[in-house]
């Protein structure tokens, strides 16, 4: 199967670091992903790792891969009130050929 | 650019009845893809298209059929149309499997669709 699981809400006040979580099934996947999507819009891509990587840091955004337990985070530093939207982490399954979508972590950041 | 553009943004249907959802990219983008987003399911690929010409489904393909008219235009139509259908349905392009790359898929606004 392909598989993503993640939380359904975190709640975090403006200034702290915000870690959202994710599992993943296909131990084949080649890249990770992270979408956001703000009220009453798409999604839109954050950020991305391969696979062969364990860390990438973009700004304020840092993800982490743990491919032996198949985990993925992505840590926000400084929140701020802007950051307040659901994010989705996906997978890529060679297998299946196709990308597979959580149900998204709705983050509320609480001035 | 516009991106990936989605009509209409919003509809009513009464069940039974028929529509199409339309959704265009400009991107010169070869696959394309059709979600539904309900509350506590997250996205569901209903069916996409890896380029022109190819259409497969994907997970929840029942009681929806595509047409890819042509490299810029992928539309969903709804045959009859019902309450289980109600949700927000996107639209989305990305280059391809075939391009090499991580694939980045670029949405379009979305379409809210109730049937009552």
């Amino acid at each position: 199967g392909e598989d993503v699981e993640q939380s359904l809400f975190l709640s975090v006040r403006e200034g702290d670091s915000s870690v959202i979580n994710c599992t993943y099934t296909d131990s084949s996947s080649t890249y990770l992903y992270w979408y956001k999507q703000e009220p009453g819009a798409g999604l839109q891509l954050l950020t991305y790792i391969f696979s062969n990587m364990d860390m990438k840091q973009d700004q304020r955004l840092t993800v982490l891969l743990n491919k032996k337990d198949k985990h993925l985070s992505l840590r926000i530093a400084d929140t701020q009130t802007g950051d307040s939207a659901i994010y989705f982490c996906a997978q890529f399954s060679g297998g299946y050929q196709k990308v597979t979508f959580g149900i998204g972590t709705k983050l509320q950041v609480i001035p | 650019n516009a991106g990936v553009t989605q009509t209409p943004k919003f509809q009513v249907l009464k069940t039974g009845q028929s529509m199409t959802l339309q959704c265009a990219q400009d991107m010169n983008h070869n696959s394309m893809y059709w979600y539904r987003q309900d509350p506590g399911m997250g996205l569901r690929l209903i069916y996409y298209s890896a380029s022109e010409g190819t259409t497969d489904k994907g997970e929840v393909p029942n009681g929806y059929n595509v047409s890819r008219l042509n490299k810029r235009e992928f539309s969903l139509r709804l045959e009859s149309a019902a309450p289980s259908q109600t949700s927000v349905y996107f639209c989305a392009s990305s280059l391809g499997r075939t391009s090499g790359g991580q694939d980045e898929q670029f949405f379009g606004p979305g379409t809210r669709l109730t049937v009552l």
